[in-house]
């Protein structure tokens, strides 16, 4: 059975700082991974998609990181500003669902 | 232009009643997808709709009753409500399965008194 973690549960940094996400899974055969933003009382947000063939994927100051053989999945966040504060989870793809990980709660002050 | 749509996005009701959550996705679509999310924030599958098919059916107690009468659309039917349904639902949609992305709707946040 698929399970998905992601470390830390919490994060809070000041304005500017480059931040690193982990998401650890279980089981490597995925078909994709996808990071999602969710902002209080919003839905869920896609950032960035990994295929399963994929290493990773940039989009502006986010990078996503795929290594399918040790499980896991990192979110780099360049120069970290007070709108990137939200609930940051990863998902995977096996292969009808999406699995959701435990989520990070990152706040970033000024 | 709202992709995924759902409604109403608050809904307080007490226990024992029944109540729908409606969802409607003008993407094109082909898959739609309901998911839980609980207080501790997890969110995990529910039920998964391929071309009016339901394709994916998690351990959920059967009141909880999905309706595709569309592509378009999945409603969410729920009888019987108990406290332990308090909680965020959420509607997404893909057009077919793995690998393509899903698109989420806002919530709707769910509340038994």
């Amino acid at each position: 059975k698929q399970e998905v973690t992601q470390i830390p549960a919490a994060l809070s940094v000041p304005e500017g700082e480059n931040l690193v996400l982990n998401c650890s899974f279980t089981d490597s055969a995925i078909y994709n991974l996808q990071w999602f933003r969710q902002d209080p009382g919003k839905g869920l947000t896609s950032l960035l998609l990994i295929q399963s063939s994929q290493r990773e994927q940039t989009s502006g100051r986010l990078n996503a990181s795929l290594d399918k053989s040790s499980g896991r999945s990192t979110l780099y966040i360049a120069a970290s500003q007070p709108g990137d504060s939200a609930t940051y989870l990863c998902a995977v793809r096996n292969p009808d669902k999406l699995i959701f990980g435990t989520g990070t709660r990152l706040q970033v002050f000024p | 232009d709202t992709a995924v749509s759902q409604t109403p996005k608050y809904l307080v009701t007490q226990m024992g009643n029944d109540k729908s959550i409606k969802c409607e996705q003008n993407l094109g679509h082909d898959t739609m997808y309901w998911y839980k999310q609980d207080s501790k924030k997890f969110l995990k599958i529910m039920f998964s709709y391929n071309n009016k098919e339901l394709i994916i059916n998690e351990t959920v107690p059967n009141r909880f009753s999905p309706k595709s009468p569309d592509k378009a659309h999945l409603n969410l039917h729920i009888n019987s409500l108990e406290l332990g349904d308090s909680a965020v639902y959420f509607c997404a949609s893909s057009q077919g399965q793995a690998p393509q992305p899903q698109h989420f709707g806002d919530g709707t946040r769910l509340s038994i008194l």
